[in-house]
């Protein structure tokens, strides 16, 4: 099994430019979840897709920030138009069952994002 | 009061050394938990589930307090290639933007 795989593993861009991040979960995994990490505030969720559809996105921050999933095998996370407060590791995990309550998720290796 | 909370760090310890290390959650409905490592600048994996009776992997123990809700890992014998960032992860259904969330994590340095 080749676990969650993301892409890209780095990101520069400007402000204002159009970030896609991707992701792909683990076969059979029916629960997708979007997390951004940061020193400051730790593992946060922003959104979270099961059976490829979005049940919550209470944790997006804002309209920049829009996810994706169109197919049990991919997911995408875009940030339009970038902020330099974007700056952060953005991480797609995936898991069994509802939410993965009882199996815990797998983490991709995820992206780091730089906004300058 | 924050969900799940966990003393950030550093615990330096000497190798060979025991360590322990709590988290404690605000949610008493809570159902699931787990002990997360994470190495720096990578991502976090599962290190091991908790269960209500308490379990042992090796060389690590963890172990679960619902009346007083806190888990606790404890790592004996301590190796150089445990230093990590270590995340308490509690998790619960009904309500509420994450099934599972994850606390800030625990710092440890293990010192040769």
């Amino acid at each position: 099994d080749a676990g969650v795989i993301q892409s890209p593993r780095h990101e520069v861009t400007e402000m204002g430019q159009e970030v896609t991040l991707r992701c792909k979960p683990i076969s059979g995994h029916n629960s997708l979840f979007w997390y951004r990490q940061t020193m400051m505030r730790g593992l946060e969720l922003l959104i979270y897709f099961n059976n490829n559809v979005p049940i919550d996105d209470s944790g997006m921050p804002e309209d920049r920030f829009s996810a994706k999933m169109p197919n049990a095998s991919f997911s995408t996370l875009k940030i339009q138009p970038s902020e330099p407060r974007d700056s952060a590791v953005y991480f797609c995990a995936s898991s069994l069952g509802d939410r993965g309550l009882g199996y815990g998720y797998t983490f991709g290796s995820g992206t780091r994002l730089t906004v300058v | 009061r924050k969900e799940v909370e966990q003393d950030p760090g550093p615990f330096n310890v000497p190798e060979g050394a025991t360590v322990a290390f709590n988290c404690t959650y605000s949610n008493s409905a809570s159902q699931s938990f787990f002990w997360y490592r994470q190495d720096c600048r990578k991502e976090p994996k599962l290190l091991m589930s908790v269960y209500s009776s308490g379990n042992e992997d090796g060389r690590f123990t963890a172990q679960l307090n619902r009346a007083s809700q806190y888990i606790s890992l404890l790592i004996r014998d301590s190796k150089l290639s445990d230093s990590a960032t270590y995340l308490c992860v509690v998790g619960h259904s009904g309500g509420g933007a994450d099934g599972l969330t994850f606390g800030k994590g625990t710092h440890l340095i293990i010192q040769p």
